[in-house]
């Protein structure tokens, strides 16, 4: 079945530090990818997606990039701030009628001032 | 403009004693999920209605059963909680399913006691 694995967290950075959390899966087919983000005491919010191989997301200073050939969907910052301070989850969706999203565990990042 | 409002964000019940979780939407969405998110897990998907339409994941337990009794509104069941029910409780909305983006309540915290 389908399955999203992260990188082992909490993640702590200074503000304006490179960001970089991993993401692989595995999936039939061609699935849609998509990082989300949940803020304390808040819902998950999607941050950015990709559709397609080689296809880029981005919102808010993230990037991630569909790589078919490594199965990834990493997510960048160049430069972190605190209020980037948040759990991250990676998911996917495969294709199908009745497809669904399947989360990885979610990663949290502190960002120190 | 809270797009998907769940209520209430916070529950306690006891042991055994039936509970329902409330979800509505203004966003005129074909699908609502419910989902299961315990502490520093990834949100697990119990079931969710394409329209009028229910799809039970295999794996959600008996004592969890859901109603759409129109398209702005939804309702998580626990018939007898039990301790291991305790765990945040996130609705989501989307156009369709497979690639659209979900869009998630604030989530309702239950514990039970």
């Amino acid at each position: 079945g389908d399955s999203v694995t992260q990188m082992e967290g909490p993640v702590t950075l200074s503000e304006e530090a490179f960001l970089t959390i991993n993401c692989t899966y595995t999936a039939t087919g061609y699935p849609s990818l998509f990082w989300y983000v949940q803020y304390p005491g808040e819902g998950l919010q999607l941050l950015l997606k990709a559709t397609k191989a080689d296809d880029k997301g981005s919102n808010k200073g993230f990037e991630a990039t569909y790589r078919k050939e490594t199965t990834s969907f990493h997510l960048e910052k160049g430069s972190v701030q605190v209020s980037d301070s948040a759990v991250y989850f990676c998911a996917l969706s495969s294709t199908g009628a009745n497809s669904k999203l399947t989360f990885g565990k979610g990663i949290t990042l502190s960002v120190r001032p | 403009d809270a797009m998907v409002i769940q209520n209430p964000r916070y529950q306690v019940t006891q042991f055994g004693k039936p509970v329902t979780l409330s979800c509505s939407q203004t966003l005129n969405h074909n699908v609502m999920y419910w989902y299961q998110q315990k502490s520093s897990q990834a949100p697990k998907l119990l079931f969710h209605y394409y329209d009028k339409d229910f799809n039970n994941e295999a794996d959600t337990p008996d004592n969890f059963q859901s109603r759409r009794p129109n398209t702005s509104f939804c309702f998580l069941d626990i018939r007898s909680p039990g301790l291991g029910d305790a765990a945040m409780y996130l609705c989501a909305t989307s156009w369709r399913t497979g690639t659209t983006e979900a869009f998630f309540g604030q989530g309702t915290r239950l514990t039970v006691v």
